[in-house]
């Protein structure tokens, strides 16, 4: 079953503005990933942040994950249209082995020129 | 050194046809997972590899569908009897040692079965 699930499952911006998008799950993690997908083929890695970490950095990204309410939020400063993909958090969970990944439907991120 | 790669890019098949995807994963990586994505979805775990054994099949729909990595690095997924529902992207990943690391993805193999 699906346990990331990102909120919005949509969002259009003007290139400039910031973007957050945010992802709750169900069970204790290792840790969250969030990835960029476009045009439906390979996933680009983007940010990992461990059950241990409140708040990552990484460019114009900036993730921040609180265990207590089970929920992740990735914003991206300064959107470029370039930006233009989806966006989805996988989780690591504890109790898996061999840190098979879940996750959610993703956010479908539309940045325009 | 390069990235995860998978081949074929694109397969199309028919019903009934025997499919096997490759997955060359980064070279030093121990873990090697794979997951099918269909239209609109996010990505679900088939199987994980630690070297040459699968460690975790939990994820693999049937007995249809079977995969292997011999020599510990490239592995295959092999598809019987494909069916329609079988249409989807099935991408590969692979991380240094498995627990608890980044896993890196290839472009994907978008099957599809008419």
């Amino acid at each position: 079953s699906q346990q990331g699930e990102e909120d919005p499952q949509a969002l259009s911006i003007q290139e400039g503005e910031n973007a957050t998008m945010n992802c709750s799950y169900k069970t204790s993690i290792n840790n969250l990933q969030w990835y960029r997908q476009n045009s439906g083929r390979g996933l680009v890695h983007l940010i990992l942040i461990r059950s241990n970490e409140r708040e990552k950095h990484s460019g114009r990204l900036r993730v921040t994950l609180d265990t207590s309410k089970k929920s992740s939020s990735l914003l991206i400063t300064a959107s470029r249209a370039a930006d233009t993909a989806s966006y989805f958090c996988a989780t690591d969970a504890r109790e898996t082995s061999g840190s098979r990944l879940t996750f959610g439907e993703g956010t479908q991120l539309t940045v325009n020129p | 050194g390069a990235g995860v790669s998978q081949t074929p890019s694109n397969k199309v098949t028919e019903k009934g046809k025997y499919v096997e995807l490759r997955c060359d994963p980064i070279s030093g990586h121990t873990a090697l997972y794979w997951y099918r994505q269909s239209l609109g979805q996010g990505p679900e775990f088939l199987i994980y590899f630690q070297g040459t054994g699968a460690a975790d099949d939990s994820g693999l729909p049937n007995d249809r569908f079977f995969a292997v990595r011999p020599e510990g690095s490239v592995s295959t997924l092999k598809i019987q009897r494909t069916e329609r529902g079988d249409s989807a992207v099935y991408l590969c990943a692979s991380s240094r040692q498995g627990v608890g690391e980044t896993q890196y993805f290839g472009p994907g193999t978008r099957l599809l079965v008419l």
